[in-house]
């Protein structure tokens, strides 16, 4: 069926990296722009970073740029999110969200928690 | 950009209507049709309810809809139902290829 499905979450510590991954399936994912949004622990949604289609052009929020880093390889119908330098702040469950039209995101994946600790 | 402004709450008893406001600036919700809407139930991902400000995808109840004036954008829920009850996040384009959602706004069907 057509799902997003996330992983690579779990607990860092403080300045190390790590990569998340994004498998999409049921839909031509080389199709669609993809994007990655995060919500802190008992808090709102908040938009991190957005790739294009083809991955020609991607872009982050400014609270994370220069950390992270948003890739695709459509071959392998996988969006990825490169973040490095991790602080607690970017404690959060970390979706995917494929763009149905204008950046509105009409199909999301179901999360992996990321948690920053010493 | 800082975060769309929404309030944090708003309640309704089943059957009546409510409206969630999503206040910005000119340089997002007012700048741009581009606003869209989201129906979070806890420890749920996100459902996707409106695109360019009033535009419902299919599948996603007429009970739902949405407007704009000027810098504020606005979701309409009518006919609340039980099931109704959830945050509700706001989200508009921002220019430069960004994205900036709402603080949230919880429901409460009482």
């Amino acid at each position: 069926q057509v799902q997003l499905v996330e992983s690579g979450g779990g607990v860092v510590q403080p300045g190390r990296s790590l990569r998340l991954s994004c498998t999409a399936s049921g839909f031509t994912f080389r199709n669609y722009g993809m994007h990655w949004v995060r919500q802190a622990p008992g808090k709102g949604l908040e938009w991190v970073a957005g790739v294009w289609y083809d991955g020609s052009d991607k872009y982050n929020a400014d609270s994370v740029k220069g950390r992270f880093v948003i890739t695709r390889d459509n071959s392998k119908n996988t969006l990825f999110l490169q973040i490095n330098s991790l602080r607690a702040e970017d404690t959060a469950v970390y979706y995917c969200a494929r763009e149905f039209i204008n950046d509105a995101l009409d199909l999301w994946g179901q999360g992996t928690m990321v948690t920053v600790s010493s | 950009h800082s975060a769309l402004t929404q309030p944090a709450s708003v309640s309704g008893s089943p059957g009546q209507s409510i409206t969630i406001s999503c206040t910005g600036t000119s340089s997002d919700v007012g700048g741009y049709n581009l606003v869209s809407w989201y129906q979070q139930r806890p420890g749920r991902a996100p459902n996707f309810l409106i695109y360019e400000v009033h535009k419902r995808p299919s599948g996603v109840s007429n009970r739902f809809s949405g407007s704009k004036s000027g810098n504020t954008a606005s979701l309409r829920i009518s006919g609340l139902q039980a099931e109704d009850e959830a945050d509700y996040y706001c989200c508009s384009y921002a220019g430069d290829n960004t994205l900036v959602f709402g603080g949230g706004t919880k429901l409460t069907v009482l």
